[in-house]
């Protein structure tokens, strides 16, 4: 495995600004997942892939957030007018649709919003 | 809604010393998972267990399904400086989505 890519590892903006991230999965994999985690917590779900069909997005999300897998491989992650409460990492994680299927996570996008 | 609790938030211990850290959910889970965090990384999996009342074992560590998939723990035996992390778990209720639990972070003094 050559392990999930994202980009950029940090990203530093000013309020009410769009923000894009790209999350490259483990080539064979046919989920993909986006998670966000703020400091002391566990990630929390945003949206999940199965090759390129969006099967669910988390009620908790903001309309203001998008994700799109155009050919069932990268996967982007918008987030339009950035708001402070929006600063954290966010995770992708790529994995295989089986029942032992265990998810291989990428090292993360740090979102700052000033 | 769906949710997996885990305690304690916090755990110090000396090195030598067993840990323990535990998950709940209110609802029956059709698998759960247990990741580890090291300061400043990402998520690595442990293990993943599907079946009621299922123990598994890595080394000094005992993995446990609740005979009623509601619940599940995480033991390490004899702990050492290198078993610093966060550890989560995560439950899935149809072997989809993941929930994670907040996690438990473990310190070992030496």
């Amino acid at each position: 495995d050559t392990g999930v890519s994202q980009n950029p590892r940090h990203k530093i903006t000013k309020r009410g600004q769009n923000v894009t991230f790209r999350c490259d999965p483990i080539s064979e994999h046919n989920r993909l997942y986006w998670y966000r985690q703020t400091l002391g917590q566990g990630p929390e779900f945003l949206t999940y892939f199965q090759n390129e069909a969006q099967l669910e997005k988390s009620r908790l999300l903001s309309d203001r957030f998008s994700a799109e897998r155009p050919k069932g491989s990268f996967s982007t992650l918008e987030i339009q007018r950035t708001e402070q409460g929006d600063s954290a990492m966010y995770l992708c994680a790529s994995g295989r649709t089986t029942t032992n299927e265990k998810l291989f996570f990428g090292s993360g996008t740090q979102l700052s919003v000033l | 809604g769906q949710q997996v609790m885990q305690i304690p938030q916090y755990q110090h211990v000396q090195e030598g010393e067993d840990f323990t850290t535990y998950c709940n959910s209110s609802t029956t889970l059709s698998n759960i998972q247990w990741y580890k965090q090291r300061p400043g990384g990402h998520p690595v999996f442990l293990i993943q267990l599907v079946k009621s009342g299922e123990v598994k074992k890595q080394k000094r560590l005992t993995f446990q399904f609740g005979e009623a998939k509601k619940n599940s723990s995480l033991h390490i035996t004899a702990t050492q400086t290198t078993d610093v992390g966060t550890y989560f778990c995560a439950g899935a209720y149809n072997f989809n989505k993941f929930y994670f639990g907040s996690g438990t972070k473990l310190n070992v003094k030496p």
